[in-house]
């Protein structure tokens, strides 16, 4: 069974500053981890994948995310936030070569303060 | 190039009623794959297909819920006799290949209200 626990329901920060979204997995098997994006009443946007490659993985939008096996963690960061930031986070996981269902954690709405 | 399409984009309907719910894939994909999120939760996976297959339906529940991939046309999600429950967003996706690696394109999204 895999599962994904975002921290924090809802982050404020002020636009310029760093940007910090929490993403922790459990996984039985080397995962395969993603971070999307949704915009109100939009579909979601892929920012990002980590497939046991590198563990630093660049993303669009100047976001990036490391893999950290020992932590369990897939943590989302940007050093400058904008305010075309603003907007909803999935982090999300599937288990395997073989797996093609996605299990998402239930997100994070980033809120940027001018 | 075309992203996965869906409509309606909004669906309103009465209890008891049925809701239709239609995905176009991208161009080039035939996996299709279907996932509910309910207010405030993430996306729930529901079923996976195929062109004219069911692959996974483990996530679809066992009463009123159905999906089909014809050879033709797009992909539908069919909710008979709709319940206030029901009322949720439902997105389809994408991928050229399957597989855990594989990158799912979303479409914008179907929301349903039942009243």
């Amino acid at each position: 069974a895999q599962s994904v626990t975002q921290l924090g329901s809802h982050v404020s920060v002020s636009e310029g500053a760093l940007v910090l979204l929490r993403c922790n997995y459990s996984s039985s098997v080397p995962p395969y981890l993603f971070w999307y994006v949704q915009y109100p009443n939009q579909g979601l946007q892929l920012l990002l994948k980590y497939t046991s490659a590198a563990t630093l993985v660049k993303g669009i939008n100047g976001f990036e995310a490391e893999f950290k096996k020992s932590e369990t963690s897939f943590h989302l960061t940007k050093p400058s936030a904008h305010m075309s930031d603003a907007a909803e986070y999935f982090c999300a996981v599937s288990s395997g070569a073989g797996s093609y269902q996605l299990t998402f954690g239930k997100g994070t709405k980033l809120s940027v303060i001018p | 190039n075309a992203g996965v399409m869906q409509n309606p984009r909004h669906l309103v309907r009465r209890r008891g009623q049925e809701a239709r719910l239609r995905c176009s894939p991208m161009k080039g994909h035939s996996h299709v794959y279907w996932y509910r999120q309910l207010p405030e939760e993430g996306l729930k996976f529901m079923v996976y297909l195929q062109k004219e297959n069911i692959i996974d339906e483990s996530g679809m529940p066992k009463e009123r819920f159905s999906a089909e991939f014809p050879k033709e046309g797009p992909s539908i999600l069919r909710i008979q006799q709709v319940v206030r429950g029901d009322s949720a967003a439902y997105f389809c996706a994408s991928s050229p290949g399957t597989g855990g690696q594989e990158t799912q394109y979303f479409g914008p999204g179907t929301r349903l209200l039942v009243l």
